[in-house]
Protein backbone atom coordinates (compact mmCIF):
# COMPACT_ATOMS: atom_id res chain seq x y z
CA UNK A 1 0.00 0.00 0.00
CA UNK A 2 1.15 3.61 -0.85
CA UNK A 3 0.54 6.47 1.65
CA UNK A 4 -0.71 10.16 1.52
CA UNK A 5 1.24 13.03 2.95
CA UNK A 6 0.03 15.88 3.59
CA UNK A 7 1.29 18.88 6.04
CA UNK A 8 0.29 19.07 9.46
CA UNK A 9 -1.18 22.94 8.97
CA UNK A 10 -1.79 25.61 7.36
CA UNK A 11 -3.15 28.67 8.29
CA UNK A 12 -4.08 32.10 6.17
CA UNK A 13 -6.35 34.95 6.69
CA UNK A 14 -9.59 35.48 5.41
CA UNK A 15 -10.49 36.09 2.18
CA UNK A 16 -6.61 34.86 1.15
CA UNK A 17 -6.12 31.47 -1.05
CA UNK A 18 -4.86 28.79 0.38
CA UNK A 19 -3.86 24.90 -1.17
CA UNK A 20 -3.17 21.84 1.16
CA UNK A 21 -0.92 19.26 -0.45
CA UNK A 22 -1.60 15.44 -0.94
CA UNK A 23 1.77 13.50 -1.91
CA UNK A 24 1.39 9.99 -2.60
CA UNK A 25 4.31 8.10 -1.76
CA UNK A 26 4.10 5.45 -4.78
CA UNK A 27 2.27 4.77 -7.73
CA UNK A 28 1.00 7.35 -10.00
CA UNK A 29 -1.47 10.18 -8.25
CA UNK A 30 -3.78 9.84 -10.80
CA UNK A 31 -4.18 5.75 -10.96
CA UNK A 32 -7.07 6.49 -8.61
CA UNK A 33 -9.44 9.22 -7.89
CA UNK A 34 -8.50 11.32 -4.65
CA UNK A 35 -11.22 12.68 -2.37
CA UNK A 36 -11.13 15.25 -0.25
CA UNK A 37 -13.33 15.38 3.28
CA UNK A 38 -13.72 18.87 5.80
CA UNK A 39 -14.20 17.80 9.44
CA UNK A 40 -14.87 20.82 11.26
CA UNK A 41 -14.21 20.25 14.83
CA UNK A 42 -16.49 18.30 17.23
CA UNK A 43 -18.45 16.98 13.77
CA UNK A 44 -18.70 14.32 11.40
CA UNK A 45 -16.65 14.22 8.47
CA UNK A 46 -17.93 15.75 4.98
CA UNK A 47 -17.29 15.45 1.19
CA UNK A 48 -15.84 18.70 -0.81
CA UNK A 49 -13.71 17.13 -3.31
CA UNK A 50 -14.35 13.83 -5.06
CA UNK A 51 -13.02 11.93 -8.02
CA UNK A 52 -10.22 14.24 -8.31
CA UNK A 53 -12.27 17.42 -8.45
CA UNK A 54 -16.30 17.17 -8.36
CA UNK A 55 -17.87 19.56 -6.43
CA UNK A 56 -21.31 17.81 -4.26
CA UNK A 57 -24.18 20.20 -4.82
CA UNK A 58 -23.96 22.33 -1.84
CA UNK A 59 -19.97 22.58 -1.76
CA UNK A 60 -19.03 26.56 -2.39
CA UNK A 61 -17.33 26.79 -5.69
CA UNK A 62 -14.63 28.22 -3.37
CA UNK A 63 -13.82 24.68 -3.13
CA UNK A 64 -11.86 23.05 -5.89
CA UNK A 65 -9.58 19.93 -6.03
CA UNK A 66 -6.76 19.03 -8.87
CA UNK A 67 -4.24 16.36 -9.52
CA UNK A 68 0.00 17.06 -10.61
CA UNK A 69 1.35 13.72 -12.13
CA UNK A 70 4.39 15.78 -11.83
CA UNK A 71 4.80 16.15 -8.36
CA UNK A 72 3.15 12.65 -7.65
CA UNK A 73 0.36 15.04 -6.07
CA UNK A 74 -3.73 15.90 -5.33
CA UNK A 75 -4.68 19.73 -4.35
CA UNK A 76 -7.20 20.97 -2.20
CA UNK A 77 -7.22 25.00 -3.18
CA UNK A 78 -10.03 27.08 -0.53
CA UNK A 79 -10.24 30.53 -2.28
CA UNK A 80 -11.66 33.36 -0.29
CA UNK A 81 -11.48 32.03 2.53
CA UNK A 82 -13.97 32.09 5.29
CA UNK A 83 -13.33 31.67 9.61
CA UNK A 84 -16.35 29.27 8.63
CA UNK A 85 -13.54 26.71 6.95
CA UNK A 86 -11.36 26.16 9.84
CA UNK A 87 -11.35 22.49 10.17
CA UNK A 88 -9.33 19.53 9.38
CA UNK A 89 -8.97 18.45 5.92
CA UNK A 90 -8.58 14.57 4.99
CA UNK A 91 -7.51 13.29 1.47
CA UNK A 92 -8.27 9.93 0.40
CA UNK A 93 -7.66 7.74 -2.15
CA UNK A 94 -7.88 3.57 -2.89
CA UNK A 95 -5.63 0.60 -3.67
CA UNK A 96 -7.63 -2.28 -5.06
CA UNK A 97 -9.69 -3.09 -1.73
CA UNK A 98 -7.89 -0.79 0.58
CA UNK A 99 -9.66 2.58 1.20
CA UNK A 100 -6.37 5.01 2.20
CA UNK A 101 -6.51 8.02 4.70
CA UNK A 102 -4.04 11.28 4.33
CA UNK A 103 -3.10 12.35 7.87
CA UNK A 104 -4.63 15.15 7.91
CA UNK A 105 -4.62 18.94 7.60
CA UNK A 106 -5.66 21.47 10.38
CA UNK A 107 -6.40 24.88 8.24
CA UNK A 108 -6.38 28.26 10.77
CA UNK A 109 -7.85 31.29 9.16
CA UNK A 110 -6.15 33.88 11.14
CA UNK B 1 -31.09 11.71 0.45
CA UNK B 2 -28.67 9.23 1.79
CA UNK B 3 -28.82 8.92 5.64
CA UNK B 4 -27.01 6.79 7.79
CA UNK B 5 -27.96 6.52 10.85
CA UNK B 6 -25.89 4.31 13.93
CA UNK B 7 -26.40 3.18 17.21
CA UNK B 8 -25.64 4.75 20.34
CA UNK B 9 -22.71 5.25 22.38
CA UNK B 10 -20.87 2.30 24.09
CA UNK B 11 -18.80 1.58 27.53
CA UNK B 12 -16.86 -1.58 27.31
CA UNK B 13 -14.11 -3.60 29.25
CA UNK B 14 -10.74 -4.62 28.19
CA UNK B 15 -11.31 -7.56 26.43
CA UNK B 16 -14.76 -7.37 25.27
CA UNK B 17 -16.76 -7.12 21.89
CA UNK B 18 -18.77 -4.20 20.88
CA UNK B 19 -21.57 -4.27 18.29
CA UNK B 20 -22.10 -1.23 16.17
CA UNK B 21 -25.49 -0.58 13.57
CA UNK B 22 -25.73 1.76 10.94
CA UNK B 23 -28.88 1.67 9.10
CA UNK B 24 -29.11 2.95 5.54
CA UNK B 25 -31.94 5.22 3.60
CA UNK B 26 -32.63 6.77 0.67
CA UNK B 27 -30.99 5.16 -1.66
CA UNK B 28 -31.03 0.99 -3.21
CA UNK B 29 -29.29 -0.46 0.14
CA UNK B 30 -27.64 -3.11 -2.11
CA UNK B 31 -26.07 -0.96 -4.97
CA UNK B 32 -22.83 0.32 -2.90
CA UNK B 33 -20.52 -0.70 -0.74
CA UNK B 34 -20.63 0.66 2.86
CA UNK B 35 -17.32 0.91 4.73
CA UNK B 36 -16.22 1.62 8.45
CA UNK B 37 -13.96 4.04 9.68
CA UNK B 38 -12.65 5.11 13.17
CA UNK B 39 -11.28 7.96 14.82
CA UNK B 40 -9.16 8.02 17.82
CA UNK B 41 -9.14 11.42 20.01
CA UNK B 42 -7.09 13.89 18.27
CA UNK B 43 -6.29 11.50 15.91
CA UNK B 44 -7.12 11.20 12.09
CA UNK B 45 -9.19 8.82 10.08
CA UNK B 46 -8.70 5.13 9.34
CA UNK B 47 -10.45 2.96 7.45
CA UNK B 48 -11.42 -0.23 8.73
CA UNK B 49 -12.78 -2.66 6.23
CA UNK B 50 -15.74 -2.49 4.07
CA UNK B 51 -18.84 -4.89 2.99
CA UNK B 52 -20.72 -5.40 -0.05
CA UNK B 53 -23.99 -5.27 1.16
CA UNK B 54 -25.29 -7.11 -2.14
CA UNK B 55 -23.19 -10.58 -1.54
CA UNK B 56 -22.41 -9.87 2.20
CA UNK B 57 -18.78 -9.94 0.68
CA UNK B 58 -16.03 -8.13 3.02
CA UNK B 59 -12.49 -6.74 2.81
CA UNK B 60 -10.36 -5.48 5.72
CA UNK B 61 -7.41 -3.37 6.62
CA UNK B 62 -4.43 -5.71 7.53
CA UNK B 63 -4.25 -4.76 10.91
CA UNK B 64 -8.23 -5.55 11.92
CA UNK B 65 -7.60 -8.87 9.77
CA UNK B 66 -9.19 -11.95 12.48
CA UNK B 67 -10.43 -9.14 14.88
CA UNK B 68 -13.28 -7.26 13.05
CA UNK B 69 -16.57 -8.49 11.53
CA UNK B 70 -18.91 -7.26 8.97
CA UNK B 71 -22.45 -8.43 8.22
CA UNK B 72 -25.78 -7.11 6.65
CA UNK B 73 -28.88 -7.77 7.25
CA UNK B 74 -30.76 -6.32 3.75
CA UNK B 75 -34.32 -6.81 5.21
CA UNK B 76 -33.70 -3.57 7.25
CA UNK B 77 -31.13 -2.33 5.06
CA UNK B 78 -28.66 -2.32 8.33
CA UNK B 79 -24.63 -3.04 8.36
CA UNK B 80 -23.13 -4.15 11.35
CA UNK B 81 -19.89 -3.86 12.76
CA UNK B 82 -18.13 -5.91 15.38
CA UNK B 83 -15.13 -5.39 17.51
CA UNK B 84 -13.53 -8.17 19.21
CA UNK B 85 -11.14 -8.01 22.15
CA UNK B 86 -11.29 -4.60 23.06
CA UNK B 87 -8.29 -2.83 24.24
CA UNK B 88 -7.81 0.97 25.18
CA UNK B 89 -6.54 1.96 21.90
CA UNK B 90 -10.01 0.76 20.27
CA UNK B 91 -11.53 4.16 22.23
CA UNK B 92 -12.53 6.18 19.06
CA UNK B 93 -15.37 7.27 17.31
CA UNK B 94 -16.96 4.22 14.75
CA UNK B 95 -18.10 5.85 11.80
CA UNK B 96 -20.19 4.05 8.93
CA UNK B 97 -19.84 5.60 5.44
CA UNK B 98 -21.25 4.69 1.84
CA UNK B 99 -19.93 4.82 -1.65
CA UNK B 100 -20.41 7.06 -4.73
CA UNK B 101 -19.34 4.98 -7.54
CA UNK B 102 -15.60 4.02 -6.57
CA UNK B 103 -14.97 5.77 -3.29
CA UNK B 104 -16.61 6.82 0.44
CA UNK B 105 -19.06 9.95 0.50
CA UNK B 106 -22.01 9.75 2.84
CA UNK B 107 -21.06 9.45 6.33
CA UNK B 108 -22.81 8.46 9.50
CA UNK B 109 -22.96 10.53 12.33
CA UNK B 110 -20.64 8.09 14.28
CA UNK B 111 -20.81 6.14 17.51
CA UNK B 112 -18.40 6.76 20.29
CA UNK B 113 -16.90 3.03 21.75
CA UNK B 114 -14.88 3.84 24.70
CA UNK B 115 -13.05 1.37 26.22
CA UNK B 116 -12.11 1.34 30.24
CA UNK B 117 -11.67 -0.87 33.26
Amino acid sequence: NFMLTQPHSVSDSPGKTVTISCTRSSGSIDSNYVQWFQQRPGSVPTTVIYEDNQRPSGVPDRFSGSIDSSSNSASLTISGLKTEDEADYYCQSYNGTNQIFGGGTKLTVL
Amino acid sequence: QVQLVQSGAEMKKPGASVKVSCKASGDTFTGHLMHWVRQAPGQGLEWMGRINPNNGGTNFAQKFQGRVTLTRDTSSSTVYLEVNRLTSDDTAVYYCARDLGVSIFFWGQGTLVTVAS
